[in-house]
Order: C-alpha cells, then sequence, then structure tokens
C-alpha cells in the first residue's frame, strides 16, 4: 500500500514552454502533498506544501508564480513550471501523507520527474 | 538554525558492517527518519525513531538518542546493491521533514 505516481517521469521542454507534472496517490488520500527539486549530488529541497483544497505554501526563495501548485483532490496534486529556463532543469520529486498509511507522519514519495529545459 | 549533518562520503566492503551517523539540531523534534536513495531514483522509506533506542529491521537498524541529538543507521551484511545515498531527516515541530545531504556510500567487492 502507501503508493505515489508521477507523470511524465521525463520531459523535456523549450526554454519558454510550461510543463505540467502530475502526483497522485494510488491507495490512499493523501491529505498534505509536498514538492521537493533535486540538483545532482544534493539533498532534497523543499518547494511547498500543499493541503487539498487550500493554496500551498511555499519556501523562502520558491516563486510562487514560477512554480504553480495546485491540489484539487485528496489524491491529486500538480505542479507547473511556467516560463520555463534552463536553470529550472532538475529532479522533482512530490511525496504525500494521509489518513489510512501504516504510519501518519510518514511521507511516500513518487518516482520524481526529470525535467530538462533546452 | 536548523542543521542535519552526516558524513558527505564513506566505504564498505560487501559482507561487512557500516554504521552511518547523523547528528541534529532542529526546531522542536516529533521523529527522525532514514531514507535510501539510489541514483534517479527517488528516496525509499527505511525507518523511523521517535522514541531512544534501537529498532531493527532485517539487515538495518536504526538508533536515536534525543538527548545528545544523534542517530546512526546500521547496515549489516552489506551487499553490493547498498550502494546508494542515506538521507537523515528529522521532523521539526511544525511536522516538516529537515533533509540532511546525505550519505553516499560505496560497497567494494
Amino acid at each position: 500500500g502507501a503508493v505515489v505516481s508521477q507523470h511524465p517521469s521525463r520531459v523535456i521542454c523549450k526554454s519558454g514552454t510550461s510543463v505540467k507534472i502530475e502526483c497522485r496517490s494510488l491507495d490512499f488520500q493523501a491529505t498534505t502533498m509536498f514538492w521537493y527539486r533535486q540538483f545532482p549530488k544534493k539533498s532534497l529541497m523543499l518547494m511547498a506544501t500543499s493541503n487539498e483544497g487550500s493554496k500551498a505554501t511555499y519556501e523562502q526563495g520558491v516563486e510562487k508564480d514560477k512554480f504553480l501548485i495546485n491540489h484539487a483532490s485528496l489524491t491529486l496534486s500538480t505542479l507547473t513550471v511556467t516560463s520555463a529556463h534552463p536553470e529550472d532543469s532538475s529532479f522533482y520529486i512530490c511525496s504525500a501523507v494521509g489518513a489510512g498509511t501504516a504510519d501518519a507522519y510518514e511521507q511516500y514519495f513518487g518516482p520524481g520527474t526529470r525535467l530538462t529545459v533546452t | 538554525g536548523q542543521n542535519i549533518d552526516q558524513p558527505t562520503e564513506m566505504t564498505a566492503t560487501e559482507g561487512a558492517i557500516v554504521q552511518i551517523n547523523c547528528t541534529y539540531q532542529t526546531s522542536g523534534f516529533n521523529g527522525l527518519f532514514w531514507y535510501q536513495q539510489h541514483a534517479g531514483e527517488a528516496p525509499t522509506f527505511l525507518s523511523y525513531n521517535v522514541l531512544d533506542g534501537l529498532e531493527e529491521k532485517g539487515r538495518f537498524s536504526s538508533f536515536l538518542s534525543r538527548s545528545k541529538g544523534y542517530s546512526y543507521l546500521l547496515l549489516k551484511e552489506l551487499q553490493m546493491k547498498d550502494s546508494a545515498s542515506y538521507l537523515c531527516a528529522v521532523m521539526d515541530s511544525n511536522y516538516q521533514l529537515i533533509w540532511g545531504a546525505g550519505t553516499k556510500l560505496i560497497i567494494k567487492p
């Protein structure tokens, strides 16, 4: 149980375009979802925390107008990278916490999305 | 500020035992997690400690001392597939995870 999926797993886009990444909890309801980005050989950097039905809470230094997060249901959150630039190229990972999981505080991670902006 | 420290890299031999240490200073404490991350993949959960002591799970064990702000992950009977980064993360008073930079473990035959 407690499976989180992400789509797409890899995406290449041109500079200036927007990319949407989906994060789904497959067998539980995610009251909270987290979005991270990870640069090569670096630890995870929390970008934002989203709770179903409310606005996301962004970490300091993360542009909310550039990284749009929507958590419209208890099983789906989306991250849209708007007007992407090469410096946005990274590994984006979502995680979810919710009722019905073995430990209510444990974060279950999606497999990640590799974004490359050319 | 909040800080998680763990060694950058460790090397061990197949079949041996290795201990990866983690020290932390955080605003509150609601548990400590260890995750394994292979290159290019998302982290996978290994263990969760919220009380002092040792938690054993197969070849992996995790220890916590809250008074010392210290934890370690112990890996026994090392296998080549254990080559990965091991991330220590502490849940603070706001129930957010504070991540360490990870320890890259290299297993040699």
